[in-house]
């Protein structure tokens, strides 16, 4: 089974953008999801596919990817968008799903 | 619109099996992957396995010779069973649901890309091992 890494922490001050990359080989084959959990509930799915938002998921949150590296980005970050990120895929060789170790986002 | 809720005890002792039931409301259990996913206090999402709706399995290779997963369609849920757990294992437990696609693009020529995610989560339930 592959692997997926983040950075630990980024930070954004409010209303700018930012993003946070995920890496990994099996993001080759397979599209990265993302979803943002914050403290004490269940990740919410937020971006999946090459660029898909389920319902409910404001705009400003989009994803893109480029060979090994998936991004997501929130452009004009709020204040409710302090969360811990996750990226997730799968791995085309024996259909394992893998998490990477998460973004903590912080709003400043 | 579909909901899991995720069911079983929340204190299991070592060396023992945790149990844990994963209810489907809402919708039909039959097509999609249903999940268990693990979050130890503190630390990221752990993804233990997935079963098809057919019975197919798949199970995290640091875990499958300790873990098995089952569905019953009939109840409309879906199971985990871990056994000869440990401290290690003390995590809040998420059953969920997945989904896979595929779609393609030009550049350079056509390619096919595929997609997996989850876009169903239960509320977690803490499971703590200790005696």
């Amino acid at each position: 089974s592959s692997e997926l890494t983040q950075d630990p922490a980024v930070s954004v001050a409010l209303g700018q953008t930012v993003r946070i990359t995920c890496q990994g080989d099996s993001l080759r084959t397979y599209c990265a999801s993302w979803y943002q959990q914050k403290p004490g509930q269940a990740p919410v799915l937020v971006i999946y596919g090459k660029n898909n938002r389920p319902s409910g998921i404001p705009d400003r949150f989009s994803g893109s990817s480029s060979g090994n590296t998936a991004s997501l980005t929130i452009t004009g970050a709020q204040a409710e968008d302090e969360a811990d990120y996750y990226c997730n895929s799968r791995d085309s060789s024996d259909n394992h799903l893998v998490f990477a170790g998460g973004t903590k986002l912080t709003v400043l | 619109q579909v909901q899991l809720q995720e069911s079983g005890p929340g204190l299991v002792k070592p060396s023992e099996t945790l149990s844990l039931t994963c209810t489907v409301s809402g919708g039909s259990i039959s097509s999609y992957y249903w999940s268990w996913i693990r979050q130890p206090p503190g630390k990221g999402l752990e993804w233990i396995g997935y079963i098809y709706y057919s019975g197919r399995t798949t199970y995290n290779p640091s875990l499958k010779s300790r873990v098995t997963i089952s569905v019953d369609m009939s109840k409309n849920q879906f199971s985990l069973k871990l056994n000869s757990v440990t401290a290690a294992d003390t995590a809040v437990y998420y059953c969920a649901r997945g989904d896979s696609g595929s779609g393609s693009y030009y550049k350079d020529g056509w390619e096919t890309y595929y997609y997996y995610y989850i876009d169903v989560w239960g509320k977690g339930t803490t499971v703590t091992v200790s005696s």
